[in-house]
């Protein structure tokens, strides 16, 4: 079982519909990181949040932190096929503590 | 902007056999890692060093050893291939500490036969 158990593990959607990836786990985190990874790349970070109950936005994308701290989702509005790729979330259980990575949810988005 | 280089992006190997994949940043960072990547499993730490000189164990280091002998280079190394350590390997750099952005390479694709 992992740390972090992201779902689901593939979306495959048409172009300008809208998805929610989630990122769960039973332990509290005090930061966590979203990253997307293309083919033949490594990963890319996308944001991190720090607070329980945050929420950043990224031109389309939508990410929040949990008041708890335990989970994250990461909302695309009208999605474009330029979102699709591997999306993978990283927590560090306490400040100085190594990253721990989810399982990723591989998005599709057809034209 | 190189950022992380990493050699070779692919390579076979038989089992039993040995081989360094290289890594090295031009960042000036302190902090380097490497991952392996399997189907459905994320990204897992194999080893990481906070800087010249000083290394530690991730998540899966069996079967692996790591040096980090510059800021800049830090070599992942398989001293007896198996088949379960085919995989994609990213090596990862960052600055902020170990929960600060990674930078990562364009990963190497390992097959051991």
């Amino acid at each position: 079982t992992q740390l972090l158990e992201q779902s689901p593990q593939f979306l495959s959607i048409q172009e300008g519909e809208n998805l929610t990836v989630y990122c769960n786990s039973s332990s509290v985190f005090s930061s966590l990181q979203w990253y997307r990874q293309e083919p033949g790349e490594g990963p890319v970070l996308l944001v991190t949040v720090v607070t329980g109950g945050e929420v950043k936005k990224l031109k389309r994308l939508t990410f929040q932190f949990g008041d708890a701290r335990k989970d994250s989702s990461l909302h695309i509005t009208a999605a474009q096929p330029g979102d699709t790729g591997l999306y993978l979330c990283a927590g560090a259980r306490a400040a100085g503590n190594k990253l721990t990575f989810g399982g990723g949810t591989r998005v599709l988005v057809k034209p | 902007n190189a950022g992380v280089t990493q050699t070779p992006k692919f390579q076979v190997l038989k089992t039993g056999q040995s081989m360094t994949l290289q890594c090295a940043q031009d960042m000036n960072h302190e902090y380097m890692s490497w991952y392996r990547q399997d189907p459905g499993m994320g990204l897992r730490l194999i080893h990481y060093s906070v800087g010249a000189g000083i290394t530690d164990q991730g998540e899966v280091p069996n079967g692996y050893n790591v040096s980090r002998s510059t800021t800049e280079d830090f070599p992942l190394r398989l001293l007896s291939a198996a088949p379960s350590q085919t995989s994609v390997y990213f090596c990862a750099s960052n600055e902020q500490g170990n929960t600060g952005e990674l930078f990562f390479g364009e990963g190497s694709r390992l097959t051991v036969l």
